[in-house]
């Protein structure tokens, strides 16, 4: 098993620009979810998905768009990237029973 | 919504100092999770706490859980410079999940 991928690992954006952060996982987890880290501040939830075809907003949803067409992928949007989007974007994926989280490796956004 | 304290912030200890991070919930948890994320990595799950009370141990660390289902601590005893790295606790509340802010752990040699 991959466990949960995310591509790219590092991308610099200009403002303005848009971009899809890929994520995808293959142990069948019903959930999936997309947190930012910035310094200080812990992982902030930004979009969830419970299940294909289901997503939610989080804490931050703000600029983010997401989809859920298969369980596998959950990719997100940024429609026109902001330098306030500058951060570390982790997707975690769990299934429901436990709740444990598994996360990919990060991508490295910086918007200038 | 469900707030989700955790202290301190940062510590700094000297090799072979014990360290403790401390998890506060506003609100009655189902469980309680703890994370570690080393420097430049992504969090890694250590372990679920689900049982008032309830006490487990992974070698040099100590998790506990608080009669009331609402704290969480991690204790680890003789710190090494392998423990270096950011703690979260992660608060689980149904089908709510929030993590902590982190405690950012330095170990000195």
């Amino acid at each position: 098993n991959a466990g949960v991928t995310q591509t790219p690992k590092f991308q610099v954006l200009k403002t303005g620009q848009s971009m899809t952060l890929q994520c995808a996982q293959d142990m069948n987890h019903e959930y999936m979810s997309w947190y930012r880290q910035d310094p200080g501040m812990g992982l902030r939830l930004i979009h969830y998905s419970v299940g294909a075809g289901i997503t939610d907003q989080g804490e931050v949803p703000n600029g983010y768009n997401v989809s859920r067409s298969t369980t596998e992928d959950f990719p997100l949007r940024l429609l026109s990237a902001a330098p306030s989007q500058t951060s570390v974007y982790f997707c975690a994926s769990s299934n429901r029973r436990d709740w444990k989280q598994f996360f990919g490796p990060g991508t490295r956004l910086t918007v200038l | 919504g469900q707030q989700v304290m955790q202290i301190p912030q940062y510590q700094h200890v000297q090799e072979g100092e014990d360290f403790t991070t401390y998890c506060n919930s506003s609100t009655t948890l189902s469980n309680i999770q703890w994370y570690k994320q080393r420097p430049g990595g992504h969090p890694v799950f250590l372990i679920q706490l689900v049982k008032s009370g309830e006490v487990k141990k992974q070698k040099r660390l100590t998790f506990q859980f608080g009669e009331a289902k609402k704290n969480s601590s991690l204790h680890i005893t003789a710190t090494q410079t392998t423990d270096v790295g950011t703690y979260f606790c992660a608060a689980v509340n149904n089908n709510d999940m929030r993590f902590g802010a982190g405690t950012r752990l330095t170990v000195k040699p």
